[in-house]
């Protein structure tokens, strides 16, 4: 059974920095792997999309990158700003979607 | 694009009374649709996976007979919570996965999510 972990549980950075939150899955045998936030009390918004056969995939100030073999991803966030408050979720996708715990993150104005 | 909506969004109703949430694709058609179950400050746990036309698989430890998942069609999965408690109070998320032209083919989408508050 598919077991995802993400590190750290919870990240409070000032603004403007530039941070990066782990993901690790435990069977490499995927189809992708999906990065989302989630606002408090609020549904998912997707926010990068890493299928099985790619590196990585960048949308604006964010960067997610895939390591299937070692079972990792990361995603990076640059120039971190208050709006980026939320809780990041890292997904796999094998015959069904399997969630971490999540990395809260904090970012002071 | 692809759009997955949830009824209600948010639920309160008294212990023992059953609670019917709705998932649609709105512009897509899904021959499988996910339910999850978040609780507060936790992540989303896979409940059940269904298949048009076929019965749910649930995941072990959901309660097949609580939790009624009925996929009658391409655009609509159903979960029931029968004779719902305090415990049962919690985020329900649906996700679809999509077949057709217009969309990404197997890529999930998910819905809004609906709060559920058993009193």
């Amino acid at each position: 059974k598919q077991e995802v972990t993400q590190i750290p549980a919870a990240l409070s950075v000032p603004e403007g920095e530039n941070l990066v939150l782990n993901c690790s899955f435990t069977d490499s045998a995927i189809y992708n792997l999906q990065w989302f936030r989630q606002d408090p009390g609020k549904g998912l918004t997707s926010l990068l999309l890493i299928q099985s056969s790619q590196r990585e995939q960048t949308s604006g100030r964010l960067n997610a990158s895939l390591d299937k073999s070692s079972g990792r991803s990361t995603l990076y966030i640059a120039a971190s700003q208050p709006g980026d408050s939320a809780t990041y979720l890292c997904a796999v996708r094998s015959n069904d979607m399997r969630f971490g715990a999540g990395t809260r993150l904090t970012v002071k104005p | 694009g692809a759009v997955v909506s949830q009824h209600p969004s948010r639920v309160i109703c008294k212990s023992g009374t059953s609670v019917k949430i709705e998932c649609r694709s709105l512009d897509f058609q899904a021959t499988t649709m996910f339910w999850y179950r978040q609780f507060p400050k936790q992540s989303l746990m896979l409940m059940a996976t269904s298949n048009e036309g076929s019965k749910a698989t649930y995941e072990q430890g959901v309660e097949k007979d609580k939790f009624l998942i009925n996929h009658a069609s391409l655009t609509l999965s159903t979960l029931t919570v029968t004779s719902a408690h305090p415990e049962d109070s919690s985020f329900y998320i649906c996700s679809a996965r999509a077949f057709g032209l217009a969309v990404l083919t197997d890529t999930q989408y998910f819905g809004p999510g609906t709060r559920l508050t058993v009193l």
